[in-house]
């Protein structure tokens, strides 16, 4: 694929239900990352995966949130028990950690809506 | 941990004429520092970016300043055209440990009026 993946583009789900975003990183790139954009404003660093470790799972905002990335490629985060305050788009990004400088580039994102 | 500031949150200019957004960070460590583009409904697209060892980057209508003693980074879009109407995301990063996330400014929305 030329770009990096998410799926589903939109989620609509009830509050206490749990949720799976998905998403696949642009093929070779070792390092991925989830942010939250919330409406209107920036967005926000939730976990970051250098292969399938997670040397940074500082943004995760409690213990609802986790992720995991299996084979250096695909990863999924998971939010138990939604809440409203969860509504937002989460977006992945991929890099390919070859230097320093490694860009991040973004995907499309996962619009979530906790009713 | 690092935090950015940017302003202004709205710039509405007419066509043909400058754009300047300002970012400020908090962390002296940090040395990476990209602009990212949003449309609307869009994923935030790279449009520049600038490390520590430089003071300026430009790339055709786009330039970036870095100011490292006043930790100030600035964007410059010069004869501006409809197409540039969207957010601009500034960013800030520590790209020499192992956390290498951005922390992100919360955005300016500029309207270039034709």
């Amino acid at each position: 694929g030329a770009g990096v993946s998410q799926s589903p583009s939109n989620k609509v789900t009830e509050k206490g239900k749990d949720v799976e975003l998905r998403c696949d990183p642009i093929s070779g790139h070792t390092a991925l990352y989830w942010y939250r954009q919330s409406l209107g404003q920036g967005l926000e660093f939730l976990i970051y995966f250098q292969g399938n470790s997670a040397p940074d799972k500082s943004g995760l905002p409690s213990d609802r949130f986790s992720a995991e990335r299996t084979g250096g490629s695909v990863s999924t985060l998971t939010i138990q028990r939604t809440q409203q305050e969860d509504s937002a788009v989460y977006l992945c990004a991929s890099s390919s950690s070859q230097g320093k400088w490694d860009i991040q580039y973004f995907g499309a994102g996962t619009r979530l809506s906790v009713l | 941990g690092e935090n950015v500031e940017q302003h202004p949150s709205t710039l509405s200019v007419q066509e043909g004429d400058s754009a300047v957004i300002k970012c400020t960070y908090s962390d002296s460590a940090s040395n990476y520092f990209p602009w990212y583009k949003q449309e609307l409904g869009k994923r935030p697209q790279l449009i520049i970016d600038i490390r520590s060892n430089v003071g300026e980057k430009k790339d055709q209508r786009i330039a970036v300043t870095l100011n490292k003693t006043a930790k100030h980074f600035s964007l410059h879009i010069t004869e501006t055209q409809p197409e540039d109407s969207a957010v601009y995301f500034c960013a800030a990063s520590r790209r020499d440990t192992g956390r290498r996330a951005l922390t992100f400014g919360s955005g300016t929305r500029l309207q270039v009026q034709p």
